[in-house]
């Protein structure tokens, strides 16, 4: 596709099940990005990818969170044993060039989590 | 730290009217990227503007200007003849390097009603 995908596109699990989010980057794509986005915090980064590595991992809110992405491409945002906080809009977006300063990030529509 | 402030949580204007949207940021990088993005409902994060911090002429795209002054840290976006379809929450950004890699600081958004 031409643009950034992710799914699904709605999830509502209950507290304690684990979920996995999915995004397929612009083709061609190496940096990847995912975020959050919560009423109360905003838009937070949560993690990068540079082809299937992720320097940095840091932005995670904790260790039930994880994340993969096999072959350059598609990357799963795994939450283990959700919790109500974890309910948000999970953005996922990519970049041309290996996250360069000042690279464009595109982002896909998102998968909105509710937890209940 | 680095920093993005929009301070007008929500905007309403009638069809027609001029509307600006401020941005303010905080970073110690002597380069950085400014970004503007449009969130419509349908929530995708949808690329506006990139402006590189030595670049500082203003930008005219249609409707759409931007006002960038390093003095003051600011980064203003004005949309001429608002429409309806502008409805939407905008996000001024911040490239920020951490380890030689790009991540974004969002500020808060600011929510744009345009009325008919």
């Amino acid at each position: 596709g031409a643009g950034v995908s992710q799914s699904p596109s709605n999830k509502v699990t209950e507290k304690g099940k684990d979920v996995e989010l999915r995004c397929d980057p612009i083709s061609g794509h190496t940096a990847l990005y995912w975020y959050r986005q919560s009423l109360g915090q905003g838009l937070e980064f949560l993690i990068y990818f540079q082809g299937n590595s992720a320097p940095d991992k840091s932005g995670l809110p904790s260790d039930r969170f994880s994340a993969e992405r096999t072959g350059g491409s598609v990357s799963t945002l795994t939450i283990q044993r959700t919790q109500q906080e974890d309910s948000a809009v999970y953005l996922c977006a990519s970049s041309g060039r290996q996250g360069a300063r000042g690279e464009t990030q595109y982002f896909g529509p998102g998968t909105r989590l509710l937890v209940l | 730290a680095q920093k993005v402030t929009q301070a007008q949580t929500e905007i309403s204007v009638v069809e027609k009217e001029d509307v600006t949207l401020d941005c303010v940021y905080e970073t110690r990088d002597t380069t950085y990227y400014l970004f503007w993005y449009k969130q419509p409902p349908s929530g995708e994060l949808v690329f506006l503007i990139r402006r590189n911090s030595f670049d500082e002429q203003n930008e005219i795209s249609g409707r759409y200007s931007w006002n960038f002054q390093k003095s003051t840290s600011s980064f203003n976006f004005t949309i001429t003849a608002s429409q309806v379809v502008d409805s939407a929450v905008y996000f001024c950004a911040l490239s920020e390097v951490n380890s030689g890699y790009s991540t974004l600081t969002f500020g808060k958004g600011t929510m744009l009603l345009v009325s008919p």
